[in-house]
């Protein structure tokens, strides 16, 4: 039971283009939502992160928009560059346990 | 940013032998957790631990796993016996409060059986 979905599992983009990366899940307890970039032989890094009570985060190029309802979210980067090109996951947290719960990633690569 | 320590970043041993991998959380952090990640793929949760204890742990966390952090020194992961399938990168994390959500991880820990 795969509780946080992310898509596209792999994405492209030009330099200079706006990369989307979509995340849902499932388990209504969830209420604070990180995106985690990973760049290969290294650790996750926190990016940038939302708690439910919000519907909008941005932080420089990188902005999450946030759906309750739905239960979905996207992390939008602008501008892209090919310093970008990683492995983002988006994760979820809930109630007084602060485990995370990481979807599958989405690889992304900026072409110059 | 704060930073979380592990070693060794790589081991090689032979499937049945016992592993230990070290972590250093973050000085002020109350909250420690492994996760494991095959391939670059997803991090799978497999325990975290507070006060000394075990909070909560995966079905990943096998009965030859098991944590510990005597005394404030690294917080430890042990495999005794290691399996094929035990191959992957284990990462740490620590996270200040139970709530904040925010966990930092470290460079991970590459392990292979053979």
């Amino acid at each position: 039971q795969q509780q946080v979905r992310q898509s596209p599992q792999s994405l492209t983009v030009w330099e200079g283009e706006t990369a989307i990366l979509n995340c849902s899940y499932e388990n209504s307890a969830f209420d604070y939502f990180p995106w985690y970039q990973q760049f290969p032989g290294e650790g996750p890094a926190l990016l940038i992160a939302i708690r439910s009570v919000s519907d909008k985060k941005e932080d420089g190029r990188f902005t999450i928009f946030f759906n309750k309802r739905e239960k979905k979210l996207s992390l939008h980067i602008t501008d892209s560059q090919p310093g970008d090109s990683a492995t983002y996951f988006c994760a979820a947290s809930g109630g007084s346990n602060a485990k995370l719960t990481f979807g599958k990633g989405t690889k992304l690569s900026v072409k110059s | 940013g704060p930073k979380v320590l592990q070693i060794p970043s790589h081991q090689i041993i032979d499937m049945g032998q016992m592993v230990t991998l070290n972590c250093d959380p973050v000085s002020n952090h109350l909250y420690f957790y492994w996760y494991k990640q095959i391939l670059g793929q997803q991090m799978e949760f497999l325990v975290n631990f507070y006060n000394g204890k075990v909070m909560e742990k995966s079905k990943l966390f096998k009965d030859q796993f098991s944590v510990e952090r005597p005394d404030g020194s690294y917080f430890t992961l042990k495999i005794q016996p290691t399996a094929l399938e035990d191959s992957a990168v284990y990462f740490c994390a620590s996270s200040f409060g139970d709530n904040t959500g925010q966990l930092y991880f470290g460079e991970g820990s590459k392990l292979t059986v053979l």
